[in-house]
């Protein structure tokens, strides 16, 4: 079937550099993404999200790029804190419904 | 806004014993709600979709008389898990959108339960 995954299971980031975090779909019909932060033992948090109709959005300190040729979302995140430390999940969106991919653990050095 | 809660955020049971977890939107009312079970250092998996007033929908491989859903106001769903086995042990996450059923709308999701079956 088709899913959401992500290319790379862990990042580490020096504090105060940026973050890129990258994530592939299989479903072509997805119109809506989503970013979530998810910190240990709490639930995901929404951080940003594109509609397929948009390649780019900015948010604060991070953007979103969505490329659809390639079936292809990435999280930016600017200026790295310590406090971004956690799992990044993207979800695609049909209707109602979200698929989640399998999670970026971001660590952020100091 | 857009606040969404669960009770209790922790809870440990015998095996055979059954489990009811609540899952509340605070500030909006919340048209469709859906349950999500995350193992340990794994992604989160659709249990159910819950609209107000209407039978739950279940996923695939998701056992309905197991995991009774029940969303009969429009800020309240409930999550049973019936006769608890070790291996139901797991983090449920529920979450909530405002939009009318069918339509994208953004899912802000509570702060998950802990269940231990023992």
């Amino acid at each position: 079937g088709e899913s959401v995954g992500l290319h790379l299971p862990t990042l580490s980031v020096q504090e105060g550099d940026n973050s890129i975090i990258n994530c592939a779909y299989s479903n072509s019909a997805s119109d809506y993404f989503i970013w979530y932060k998810q910190e240990s033992g709490k639930g995901p948090q929404f951080i940003i999200d594109i509609r397929s109709n948009m390649d780019k959005r900015q948010g604060q300190r991070v953007t979103v790029l969505l490329n659809k040729t390639v079936k292809h979302l990435s999280l930016q995140i600017a200026a790295t804190q310590p406090g971004d430390s956690a799992v990044y999940f993207c979800a695609e969106g049909n209707d109602y419904k979200l698929s989640f991919g399998a999670g970026t653990t971001v660590t952020v050095r100091a | 806004g857009a606040v969404v809660s669960q009770h209790p955020s922790r809870v440990i049971c015998k095996s055979g014993t059954s489990v009811k977890i609540e899952c509340r939107s605070l500030d909006f009312q919340a048209t469709t709600m859906f349950w999500y079970r995350q193992f340990p250092k794994q992604s989160l998996m659709l249990m159910a979709t819950s609209n107000e007033g209407s039978k739950a929908t279940y996923e695939q491989g998701v056992e309905k008389d197991k995991f009774l859903i029940n969303h009969a106001s429009l800020t309240l769903s409930t999550l049973t898990v019936t006769s608890a086995h070790p291996e139901d042990s797991s983090f449920y996450i529920c979450s909530a959108i405002a939009g009318e059923p069918g339509t994208t709308d953004t899912q802000y999701f509570g702060p998950g339960t802990r269940l231990t079956v023992l």
